[in-house]
């Protein structure tokens, strides 16, 4: 299948600093990239939904200040947590998808905020 | 609304068959989904089904899929101890955003 890596795979951060998660199709073109948020032994929860060229759309309850996403190309989605705090601490995963196929996941980026 | 519930854990033996099990709430659901994740690691697509079939086979994974009470199931025959992680059911109108459910946790022991 298509390959989607995210970098990095784990960070820690200070409170109040900001950190970029980048989310890569590797072998093809992703017109639209998702963004999922993991709390420890639970389900994942799109965050938004982001299309190439375009504003990101934000789900419910997620503040887009605090989650800027860009997605400048077709080859790439970032994710920034802006002034980190403790509570951000999660698992973030993005998904790639092209016009109507399949989504694949990258290996997710483990957030620590301390 | 979007609803998708699964117990939340499974632990079987070595060489026994597991099946875990799935609801859903979005009866316009197109497809539906089943996901493996490792500790510490993304999702693996294992397979999907779309909603006007009732089973899909695919080598030692089964899906079932009862339409009619938004009921889905993911049976792996000859469980191994490799098998052990979680398992996601998702569901979709179309290759767009998925709904997950809650994830059930399978444990396989030797």
């Amino acid at each position: 299948g298509a390959v989607v890596s995210q970098h990095p795979s784990w960070v820690i951060c200070k409170s109040g600093t900001s950190v970029k998660i980048e989310c890569r199709s590797l072998d093809f073109q992703a017109t639209t990239m998702f963004w999922y948020r993991q709390f420890p032994k639970q389900s994942l929860m799109l965050m938004a939904t982001s299309n190439e060229g375009s504003k990101a759309t934000y789900e419910q309850g997620v503040e887009k200040d605090k989650f800027l996403i860009n997605h400048a190309s077709l080859t790439l989605s970032t994710l920034t947590v802006t002034s980190a705090h403790p509570e951000d601490s999660s698992f973030y995963i993005c998904s790639a998808i092209q016009r109507n196929t399949e989504a694949f996941f990258g290996q997710g980026t483990r957030l620590t905020v301390v | 609304g979007e609803d998708v519930e699964q117990s939340l854990f499974l632990s079987v033996r070595e060489g026994d068959s597991s099946v875990i099990n799935c609801t859903y709430t979005d009866s316009s659901s197109t497809y539906l989904y089943w996901y493996k994740q490792e500790p510490g690691a993304g999702l693996q697509l294992l397979t999907y089904i779309f909603s006007n079939m009732d089973m899909k086979q695919d080598q030692r994974l089964t899906v079932l899929l009862n339409k009619k009470d938004k009921h889905l199931s993911l049976r792996i025959a000859d469980t191994q101890t490799g098998d052990s992680a979680i398992y996601f059911c998702a569901e979709t109108t179309g290759f767009q955003k998925l709904v997950f459910g809650t994830g059930t946790r399978l444990l396989v022991s030797p």
